[in-house]
């Protein structure tokens, strides 16, 4: 079945530097990969997505990269924000296939002022 | 709000105990979901139903039960938990079964003493 690695499990950054984090998958026919972000006593809430018929997909300060044949892709957020201090979740799944969103561990972003 | 709503947000049960978990939504979704979240592992999907319909069981034991009524309404009925079972229970539901970005409850947080 599909598995996602998702890298650094923590990281701090200073206000209006950038953050990436990265995820590999396994199975290459996953085709669906969304972004989550979970604050504090919230569940979490999607961001992002991208399929793997684009390569990159942005929105505002947020941008998801995908690397079909290295199977990984990145989330990259810019010029950060206190408020951008979350846990970040990839996943990925195959629709139309397994249709089964496998998420990473996460990322524990901290954006200091 | 995020359109699903989990009830209650906080519960503390002892092993012996019975009780349910409620997770609602109004987003016109025909799919929706149990995932567990314990401390520094990734989301764990337990169940999935699609139009009212149990379609995965992802070998969770039988002391959690799920019921969906109607596409609207997802339970969690709990009977003799154990202490490893607390955990942040969160529901989501998409409009399709596999298709499309999940949307997450706030999840209800529990305890098993």
């Amino acid at each position: 079945g599909e598995n996602v690695e998702q890298h650094p499990s923590t990281l701090s950054v200073q206000e209006g530097d950038s953050a990436v984090i990265k995820c590999t998958y396994s199975d290459s026919a996953s085709n669906y990969f969304p972004w989550y972000k979970q604050e504090l006593g919230k569940g979490p809430q999607l961001i992002i997505d991208i399929r793997s018929n684009v390569g990159e997909k942005k929105d505002q300060r947020i941008a998801v990269t995908l690397n079909k044949t290295a199977k990984h892709f990145s989330l990259h957020i810019t010029e950060t924000l206190p408020e951008d201090s979350a846990v970040y979740f990839c996943a990925a799944s195959t629709e139309g296939g397994s249709e089964k969103l496998v998420f990473g561990k996460g990322t524990k972003l901290t954006v200091n002022p | 709000e995020t359109g699903v709503t989990q009830t209650p947000r906080h519960l503390v049960m002892g092993m012996t105990n019975k009780k349910s978990l409620k997770c609602e939504q109004h987003l016109g979704h025909n799919a929706m979901y149990w995932y567990k979240q314990s401390a520094k592992k990734p989301l764990e999907l337990m169940f999935v139903y699609s139009l009212e319909e149990r379609v995965e069981n992802n070998s969770v034991p039988s002391r959690f039960s799920p019921e969906c009524p109607n596409s609207s309404h997802l339970f969690l009925h709990l009977h003799t938990l154990q202490p490893e079972d607390s955990a942040l229970y969160l529901c989501a539901s998409s409009l399709e079964r596999g298709r499309g970005g999940y949307t997450f409850g706030s999840g209800t947080r529990l305890t098993v003493v």
